[in-house]
Parts: structure tokens; sequence; C-alpha cells
């Protein structure tokens, strides 16, 4: 079925350890987003990229870096996890034709990442 | 600097009941307003979509209103379910530096019998 998914879903490391969430998406959309979600915040952007081999920071960077070798995946991955990146990731997607940001994202439903 | 604010924090109503949620605003320059339901433990599902010139847009029993001289903006549920029961986001478009969405932290909705 067409859609985005991310794996794992709920995912529990220790400090220091590198971890990857994964995100897929069936549309071929251009756009894919990164967002981590915590209480009394809204979701906030780490990374975004508009095309293949194209990624750019969001509001949140420092401590992730992602990858987009193909259309389909933007995996993120927190090179040495620390207990202030326990939080809900959400992956997501647009559109390219309508530039982006003006067409509704699509998000996947979630990572649950515990670090301790 | 840019913020959505959204009122109340949380809600409880009846099952067949209307509710309004509240969205305001500061981000400028100012493309368009959105609102997401978010079910439990499930990524953030798009409502509606309005510009700066739209001053209503419905889907379903679910009708966003926007005022973009005051940037306000509303969500109103009529006939609410149970199935309504949710966090309501409201994120505001920024066209200014960085291009980017500004997210309201959501309304909790819960409809009970």
């Amino acid at each position: 079925d067409a859609g985005i998914t991310q794996s794992p879903r709920y995912k529990i490391t220790e400090t220091g350890r590198q971890v990857t969430l994964m995100c897929h998406q069936t549309w071929s959309h251009s756009y894919m987003f990164w967002y981590r979600q915590d209480l009394g915040h809204g979701l906030r952007l780490i990374y975004y990229s508009a095309a293949a081999d194209i990624t750019d920071k969001g509001e949140v960077p420092d401590g992730y870096v992602v990858s987009r070798s193909k259309t389909e995946n933007f995996p993120l991955t927190l090179e040495s996890a620390t207990r202030s990146q326990t939080s809900v990731y959400f992956c997501a997607s647009s559109d390219r034709r309508a530039q982006g940001l003006r067409q509704p994202q699509h998000f996947g439903d979630g990572t649950r990442l515990s670090i301790l | 600097k840019n913020q959505v604010e959204q009122s109340p924090q949380s809600l409880i109503i009846l099952e067949g009941k209307n509710c309004t949620l509240q969205c305001n605003y500061t981000v400028s320059p100012f493309s368009n307003l959105r609102w997401y339901k978010q079910d439990t433990g499930r990524g953030p599902v798009s409502l509606t979509i309005m510009t700066f010139s739209e001053n209503t847009k419905s889907n379903g029993r679910y009708t966003a209103t926007l005022d973009a001289d005051t940037k306000q903006s509303s969500l109103h549920i009529t006939a609410s379910q149970l199935s309504d029961s949710a966090s309501y986001i409201c994120v505001v478009h920024n066209t200014g530096g960085g291009n980017k969405l500004t997210f309201g932290t959501g309304t909790q909705l819960k409809v009970e019998l």
C-alpha cells in the first residue's frame, strides 16, 4: 500500500550509542522531513530534504545526521545518543509540484525513542 | 519571535455537542494556516489548509476559519463523535527567512458519552 512508514516504532538504547531511524515513502514525493515531538513543544524540524542528495538543517539539527541517496528513503541517525534526544520522531513527506510547504505534509506514525 | 498559541490546552465535551478550538499566531510573513488531527500514537493528519485570502474551509464536520487581520484561526467541530478524541494542531507557514512551518502545541480534545 502507498504511504509513509517508519521503523522501528519503538526503540530503547543507551547514551553514547548510535541509532538510526528509518523512513520510507511510496508516493515519490520530493520533499521529506524529520521532526521531533516533545511535551510542551510543537513539532520541531530537525532536517529536511528537497530531493535526493539535497538536505538542509531545520530548527534543531545538532546531534543528528541525515542522508537521502534514494527519493523514497530518508534515514535519521543519532551519532552518539543523549538523554535529551529521548522523544517521538516523525517523518513526513510532501509533493514537490506545489513547492513542498504549500501542500499538506503526510506523516508517518512515529518512532518512540528512549535513551537511558 | 514567530509563535503559534492554541487554546484551550485541553477540552472535554459530550458526544453530539459542538466545540471550537482557537489558534492565535504572530508568524509573519504568512502564507497558509493548517489544522492537523493527531490520534494517540499516530502521526498528524491534515484536516484543512487555508491561504491568507481564504476565510473559511470545511472538511466534513470540521470547519476552519481564518482572520488574517487579527491573526486568529478557529476550528469548529460539529456534532462531535468519540472518534474526534485527539490532539488538534494549528500550523502556520512562514514565508520569511527559512520558509518554515511553525507548529502549535495542540489542543487535546476528549469526547465522552
